[in-house]
């Protein structure tokens, strides 16, 4: 059964970078099937989409947060990655990844991981 | 970007009675949405997707319905652990995916 796990420091500096892992197990980040996602979810809020990314490195963002963020992709480590740049309070979040099934409306994440929150303070 | 309304935002029931959640979509998304249910301090969870199928071991007493703009997750008969938020996600249309903002279902 496929497994993923965040991984990354808990505590970002306001203005640095937010770098996330999601490490995959029980399955293969360079599956043709599925993009691989991450979401985030602030303190008693509602989940917002960050971006996706397939295995050959095709990626999508939110247009909300294109220019901060970059997500990437390391198949032979069997993880995927989340760099956020430039991070404020507002970025204060617990960041899950997912896996996102691939084709044609057929876009939904399952399964997700546990979540790591992640708290921008200086 | 289509932006997904649930409602309500907090919904009452009692064990072993019927809620019913509504998502509207400000576009139409044809089936193209899902259900998650989410428990305090955990990962959301599949429910539903393509508006009415159900997730592999999911309950046959959630049910989803509708399509366009206006859908429904229904749970039958409610059951303790059933007690969570539930959130819609559209993905007919994206970037961006979209989710609606949660209705928190609470023991009456």
């Amino acid at each position: 059964q496929l497994q993923l796990q965040e991984s990354g420091p808990g505590l970002v500096k306001p203005s640095e970078t937010l770098s996330l892992n999601c490490t995959v197990s029980g399955g293969s980040s360079s599956s043709s099937s599925y993009y691989w996602g991450w979401i985030r979810q602030p303190p008693g809020k509602g989940l917002e989409w960050i971006g996706s990314i397939y295995y050959d490195g095709s990626t999508y963002y939110n247009p909300s947060l294109r220019s901060r963020v970059t997500i990437s992709v390391d198949t032979s480590k069997n993880q995927f990655s989340l760099r956020l740049y430039s991070v404020t309070a507002a970025d204060t979040a617990v960041y899950h990844c997912a896996r996102q099934t691939y084709g044609n409306y057929h876009n939904w994440f399952d399964p997700w991981g546990q979540g790591t929150l992640v708290t921008v303070s200086s | 970007e289509i932006v997904m309304t649930q409602s309500p935002a907090t919904l009452s029931v009692s064990p072993g009675e019927r809620a019913t959640l509504s998502c509207r979509a400000s576009q139409s998304v044809r089936s193209n949405l899902a259900w998650y249910q989410q428990k305090p301090g955990q990962a959301p969870r599949l429910l539903i997707y393509g508006a009415s199928t159900r997730a592999t071991g999911i309950p046959a007493r959630f049910s989803g319905s509708g399509s366009g703009t206006e859908f429904t997750l229904t749970i039958s008969s409610l059951q303790s652990e059933d007690f969570a938020v539930y959130y819609c996600q559209q993905y007919n249309n994206w970037p961006p995916i979209t989710f609606g903002q949660g209705t928190r279902l609470e023991i009456k």
